[in-house]
Parts: C-alpha cells; sequence; structure tokens
C-alpha cells in the first residue's frame, strides 16, 4: 500500500469553477499535511498545510483533513489558467522530518 | 520573502564521477533536507539535517551519498561515483522547526549521468 495516493488526473476544469482534489494516507501516526503546486520543471511551492481535522482557509485554497477516514483534500475556488499545475500531497508524522509525497494530481484550467 | 537557493541550476557529469550540489537555506531555518524526483516520479526524501548531524536519512540515502554544513550559511550534499540512475532533480529544503512544520524548497539542481 502507498503511503500516500492520489488521483493522477489529469482533472480538467473551466475557469471560475472549483477544482477539488484528494489525497488518502496509510500511516495513522500522520500528524501534518501539505500541498504543495508544482508547475512542469519547476519546484514544489508550499500553499497550504494543516494540522487539525476540518477545515482551513487561505484565499482561494480551502484544505479539509479528516483524520479518522485518514483524509485529506483541496479546494481551489474560482479556478484561473494559472492554477494549472501538478498539485502534490505530502504529509509527516510528528517529531518524524520527512515529508511522504503523493505522486500528485495534474490540474488543467481551461479558459 | 526569504527562500532557499540551490546551485548550480543544472550540472552534468560523467559517469563514475564526483558532484557536489549546493544550497542556502533561509537565514532563521534550522532544519535543513535534500530530496530528489527521477523525471516522471514523485519527490522522494534523502535525508534531512539538524545540529550538524543527520536526523533521519531514507533507504536511498546509501554510502554513495553524503551531506555536510560546512560554514554557517551553505549545506550540500556530495555524490560519489555517480550511476545513471542518478539523474534526477535535487531539491534542497528547509523549516524554521523540526518535524511537522512547512518545508520551503529551493529551485533544485538538474543533475544529468552521461
Amino acid at each position: 500500500q502507498k503511503e500516500v495516493e492520489q488521483n493522477s488526473g489529469p482533472l480538467s476544469v473551466p475557469e471560475g469553477a472549483i477544482a477539488s482534489l484528494n489525497c488518502t494516507y496509510s500511516d495513522r501516526g500522520s500528524q501534518s499535511f501539505f500541498w504543495y503546486r508544482q508547475y512542469s520543471g519547476k519546484s514544489p511551492e508550499l500553499i497550504m498545510f494543516i494540522y487539525s481535522n476540518g477545515d482551513k482557509e487561505d484565499g482561494r485554497f480551502t484544505a479539509q483533513l479528516n483524520k479518522a477516514s485518514q483524509y485529506v483534500s483541496l479546494l481551489i475556488r474560482d479556478s484561473q489558467p494559472s492554477d494549472s499545475a501538478t498539485y502534490l500531497c505530502a504529509v509527516n508524522r510528528s517529531n518524524d522530518y520527512k515529508l511522504s509525497f503523493g505522486a500528485g494530481t495534474t490540474v488543467t484550467v481551461r479558459a | 520573502e526569504p527562500e532557499v537557493t540551490q546551485t548550480p541550476s543544472h550540472q552534468v557529469t560523467q559517469m563514475g564521477q564526483e558532484v557536489i550540489l549546493r544550497c542556502v537555506p533561509i537565514s532563521n531555518h534550522l532544519y535543513f533536507y535534500w530530496y530528489r524526483q527521477i523525471l516522471g516520479q514523485k519527490v522522494e526524501f534523502l535525508v534531512s539535517f539538524y545540529n550538524n548531524e543527520i536526523s533521519e536519512k531514507s533507504e536511498i540515502f546509501d554510502d554513495q551519498f553524503s551531506v555536510e554544513r560546512p560554514d554557517g550559511s551553505n549545506f550540500t550534499l556530495k555524490i560519489r561515483s555517480t550511476k545513471l540512475e542518478d539523474s534526477a532533480m535535487y531539491f534542497c529544503a528547509s523549516s524554521g522547526l523540526g518535524g511537522g512544520q512547512p518545508q520551503h524548497f529551493g529551485d533544485g539542481t538538474r543533475l544529468s549521468i552521461l
């Protein structure tokens, strides 16, 4: 079983719509959850992190965490063409150092 | 905004040679990391470093690899006897605190082994 799983996509959404990305993880000891955006050929860019169950909003982005279901999601509201990228889910255990990444979901926003 | 800087942006090396990848973490950060991403694959953890010693390493980080903080600002990854399969993007990251804290990534070094 993979540590972190994401739908690879591509996820195609029209401009202005909501993009919904999902991530599941296998290690119940995971405590910290991150979403990174990666443009083609570029490095991961941190966009959200969440530690507690529930929702966390930052601008057009909302992260949702459900530890009981071992599930974390990212919503992108009012999607823009500039949001077209691969979104990486990453998790780690408290007092652990490494981030375990999913393979990423590629999002394409259609103008 | 402070950022992690990496040099060189692209390194081309003959198989069997040694390479050193360099990173300058964010100045007030205490934890440093190396990750790699083979083309088309996911980002993989290599090693974390704190207080001048390795705090965690992955199975990938074998005797071929070493890390060092030679001075107060630089953090390096040395790869000895490079192999074709070492070709990848290598990312340095840093965080202000340890486990669970957001890690900020540099732009990466693309390593090509010929």
